[in-house]
């Protein structure tokens, strides 16, 4: 059984372009969320989704972040006009149901130059 | 808000050493704990984790943790390291209230590094 797949691994944007970053979860998971890890920083949440719906995006910046994880498909976490604050590592993880073990994908590393 | 403190940024050992990673947190309500591990070049992987029951957990790779509810404590111990322990270690908390126990908050991370 695959792990949680992202991709790209690493990925550089220039000041203004997108990110689009995609996440694959484990088969029989239907639970994504997206987590920021800041340099120096602990990782921090984002959000989270479940098929077709956003839960709780109370951890996405209000502006310029985007997530959704369609029917059919791989999760996206989009940036769109990155700024270099947006530099960091972000990952990804999925869960059976609502309550279980997170398991995390190995981080795309978004650098914005 | 639930906040977690690893308060080692690094932590160098010999082989065979004795090791303690220590992750504080600080919530008002009931939590559930959980420490992973991150390779070089790979995503965290669970460790263990506390849920309820008894506050002794235990890895399958030698690692235990327990929880002290009065310290609001769940340091990571094991005995004796191997060279393939090098990795960061992260605690995590997440709080058993409100139907949020999905929303992980992390701590910065502590780099054990064996030595031999």
């Amino acid at each position: 059984n695959a792990g949680v797949m992202q991709n790209p691994r690493h990925l550089v944007r220039r000041r203004g372009q997108e990110a689009r970053l995609r996440c694959s979860p484990m088969k029989g998971h239907s639970h994504v969320y997206w987590y920021r890890q800041l340099p120096e920083e602990g990782l921090k949440f984002m959000v989270y989704l479940q098929k077709e719906n956003i839960i709780d995006e109370s951890g996405m910046p209000k502006e310029r972040f985007s997530a959704e994880f369609p029917k059919e498909g791989p999760s996206i976490l989009r940036i769109q006009q990155v700024v270099r604050g947006d530099s960091a590592a972000y990952f990804c993880a999925s869960s059976p149901t609502r309550a279980d073990t997170q398991y995390f994908g190995p981080g795309t590393r978004l650098t914005v130059l | 808000a639930q906040s977690v403190t690893q308060l080692d940024s690094q932590v160098p050992v010999f082989e065979e050493a004795p090791v303690e990673l220590r992750c504080n947190y600080s919530s008002s309500v009931s939590v559930y704990l959980f420490w992973y591990v991150q390779y070089p070049n790979q995503g965290l992987q669970l460790l263990l984790k506390y849920l309820s029951g008894s506050t002794l957990v235990e890895s399958i790779n030698g690692f235990e943790a327990e929880f002290n509810k009065s310290q609001t404590s769940f340091h990571l111990r094991k005995p004796s390291v191997h060279i393939s322990d090098t990795a960061e270690y992260f605690c995590a908390v997440s709080e058993d209230s409100g139907g949020s126990n999905y929303k992980l908050t992390f701590g910065k991370g502590t780099l054990l590094t064996v030595n031999p």
